[in-house]
This record gives structure tokens, C-alpha cells and sequence, in this order.
């Protein structure tokens, strides 16, 4: 079955960086696009990048472009999110979630992980 | 902008649940999607295409709606339906990504 597992969370001091991790497996990873989104009480749910099937093209919202940056292993299903300068409005849980169309993005979260909890303190 | 109505709704099992979605501008293609999400877990996919049921959801749930309104519908509540739903527009023509802020259906 699908899974995916998110990994890398914790708790960090403003202005830090902060490396998160997902890991798939039962599906072929390579034909799909792959997107983070997170989630905080405040805010509620906000997709914040996307990574083409190639790793080719990436896309994020205003909010994290420039300071967060995704990536993607094929050989290894997973993906990455690189978050720097994080800020206390970063706190939150972090998804990793699969498009639920193949070969290209634009589709709705078909599958996500359980994620994981990012906490932005002195 | 999404805006889910309402922001919680009180009823009981066995009741027919009705949540409204409704867009600041027009859905392209009625790429609309519902998530169910309870407490601890994942958002869950239910519906996309405004109207169509994702494999293995029950035909109690039922979505509906074109252009900028669109409902969730569960025909009767169940214990494990009780939980937020959240509405999604999503596309790429332009890239769109955005969540509604969820419509909590609690026991009343």
C-alpha cells in the first residue's frame, strides 16, 4: 500500500534551518509529482512547494519562496524539504503529500504522510 | 479564498450533514476537492472534481457544486464521520493550491 513517512521535525531557534524528510514506498515515485503542505491551528492547511516527477521543476508559495527549498531522490522515493531562516509563524505540522495526478501537477493530495512537528522558539 | 460555512456544525448520528464551500472566484474546471480530517491523522481525500468519490469512500458522502459554490453532503452521520472537513481548489492553469478553513461536524 502507499506510505508515506515523514521525518526531521523539532524544535529550533528562530533564524535556524531545518531539514525534512519523506520517504514513500508502494507506488512508483518516479511518475509522480510530490508537494509539502503545513498545517497549524491559526492557519489551518497551506501548501507551501511542489517538485515536479523529474525533479525538473519546483514551485512554492510566497510565504516560504526563498527561504524553503524542495528536492526529490528517485533512486531513493524520497523527498526533501530545506527550510532556513525559519521564523516563529513557521511552527507547525509538515506533510509530505502525494499529486494525485500522474506525470504532472495541478492535481489534489491523494495521499499524505502522518507528519511531522516543527516548533520555531528561543 | 475558500470560505467553509459553517464553521461547526452540531448534529446527531443519523443525521444528513450539509457543508458549504464557497469560492472568491470561479473553480476552473470544478477542480474542487474534500478532505476529512480527524484528530492526530492526515487530511483525508473524500472527493475531487467537485463531484466525484475517491476509491473506497462510501457513497454516503457526496459532493456537488460548479463555479464558486460547492457542498459536502453526508446522507447519515455515523460515529466516525464525526470530524473537520476542509474543501481545496487545486489546478494548474494557473497553479492553484488553497484550503478552506475546515467546517467541524461534532455531536450534538
Amino acid at each position: 500500500q502507499v506510505q508515506l513517512v515523514e521525518s526531521g521535525g523539532g524544535v529550533v531557534q528562530p533564524g535556524r534551518s531545518l531539514r525534512l524528510s519523506c520517504v514513500t514506498s508502494g507506488f512508483p515515485f518516479k511518475n509522480y509529482v510530490m508537494h509539502w503542505v503545513r498545517q497549524t491551528p491559526d492557519k489551518g492547511l497551506e501548501w507551501l512547494a511542489l517538485i515536479s516527477y523529474d525533479g525538473n521543476s519546483k514551485f512554492y508559495a510566497d510565504s516560504v519562496k526563498g527561504r524553503f527549498f524542495i528536492s526529490r531522490d528517485n533512486s531513493k522515493g524520497s523527498i526533501v524539504l530545506e527550510m532556513n531562516s525559519l521564523r516563529p509563524d513557521d511552527t507547525a505540522t509538515y506533510y509530505c503529500a502525494r499529486d494525485g495526478w500522474m506525470s504532472t501537477f495541478g492535481g489534489a493530495h491523494d495521499y499524505w504522510g502522518q507528519g511531522t512537528p516543527v516548533t520555531v522558539s528561543s | 479564498v475558500l470560505t467553509q460555512s459553517p464553521g461547526t456544525l452540531s448534529l446527531s448520528p443519523g443525521d444528513r450533514a450539509t457543508l458549504s464551500c464557497r469560492a472568491s472566484q470561479s473553480v476552473t474546471n470544478n477542480y474542487l476537492a474534500w478532505y476529512q480530517q480527524k484528530p492526530g491523522q492526515p487530511p483525508r481525500q473524500l472527493i475531487y472534481g467537485a463531484s466525484n468519490r475517491v476509491a473506497g469512500i462510501p457513497d454516503k458522502f457526496s459532493g456537488s457544486g460548479s463555479g464558486t459554490d460547492f457542498t459536502l453532503t453526508i446522507s447519515r452521520l455515523e460515529s466516525e464521520d464525526f470530524a473537520v472537513y476542509y474543501c481545496q481548489h487545486y489546478g494548474n492553469s494557473p497553479l492553484v493550491y488553497t484550503f478552506g478553513q475546515g467546517t467541524k461536524v461534532e455531536i450534538k
